[in-house]
């Protein structure tokens, strides 16, 4: 058990709604990451949020939003789904100390679109 | 673009020999790279890192070489045991952008023989 969650563990819904993924990071850790495998893929990074901030930003399209609330948890948002946002969404968290770069992963979202 | 590649899809051992899983990348900023360890249904979980200023890191089993000049590196596991059956990714990222989000390659999944 990495320490992160994340809710819901499946989630399937239609094409052109939106959906909201939930992430709590490991105790302590104040960086969020989001990322998408999709289908025969490596994990793509999508987002990162530091103690509210946003710090970096990948290949998250613009119908995906993300934010990180005080108490740390994190929610991504993707609207206006389409058929290939079906993926598996995971969150990662880290400490975000200088040499310090290992992230913990939670169990993931799996998103299917139809 | 696949700034980190990982060309071997699958691998399949014998119990007790040797797995070496190979990675490269094409980023000369990436100054820390790691291994991460994927069962079905589960988040990626961290294996072993290395810095970009030694060139080998072992850790029990699992040993990663770093070559910087060719863009490489591997990890050994010595001996393979069946419980190391998974999907192994490799992952890079450089601490110049202060950002540390991760770049995954595909990932290679080993499969230990009894």
């Amino acid at each position: 058990d990495s320490g992160v969650t994340q809710t819901p563990k499946h989630l399937i819904t239609a094409t052109g709604q939106r959906v909201t993924l939930r992430c709590s990071p490991r105790s302590g850790d104040l960086s969020v990451y989001w990322y998408q495998q999709s289908l025969d893929q490596g994990l793509q990074f999508l987002i990162q949020y530091y103690n509210g901030e946003e710090r970096a930003k990948g290949n998250i399209l613009e119908r995906f939003s993300a934010q990180q609330f005080p108490d740390l948890h994190s929610e991504l948002n993707l609207s206006s789904l389409e058929l290939g946002d079906s993926a598996l969404y995971f969150c990662a968290s880290s400490v975000d100390v200088s040499g310090l770069y290992e992230q913990y992963f939670g169990p993931g979202t799996r998103l299917t679109v139809t | 673009d696949q700034q980190v590649k990982q060309n071997s899809p699958s691998l399949s051992v014998q119990e007790g020999r040797i797995s070496i899983l190979n990675c490269d990348y094409t980023n000369s900023m990436f100054d820390y790279f790691l291994w991460y360890k994927k069962y079905p249904a589960e988040g990626p979980t961290f294996l072993i890192s290395i810095s970009s200023i030694k060139d080998k890191n072992e850790d029990g089993r699992f040993t990663v070489f770093l070559n910087k000049s060719a863009k490489h590196l591997s990890l050994h596991i010595v001996p393979s045991q069946p419980g190391d059956s998974a999907v192994y990714f490799c992952a890079a990222t450089t601490d110049q952008t202060g950002a540390n989000n991760l770049f995954f390659g595909t990932g290679t999944r080993l499969t230990v023989i009894p």
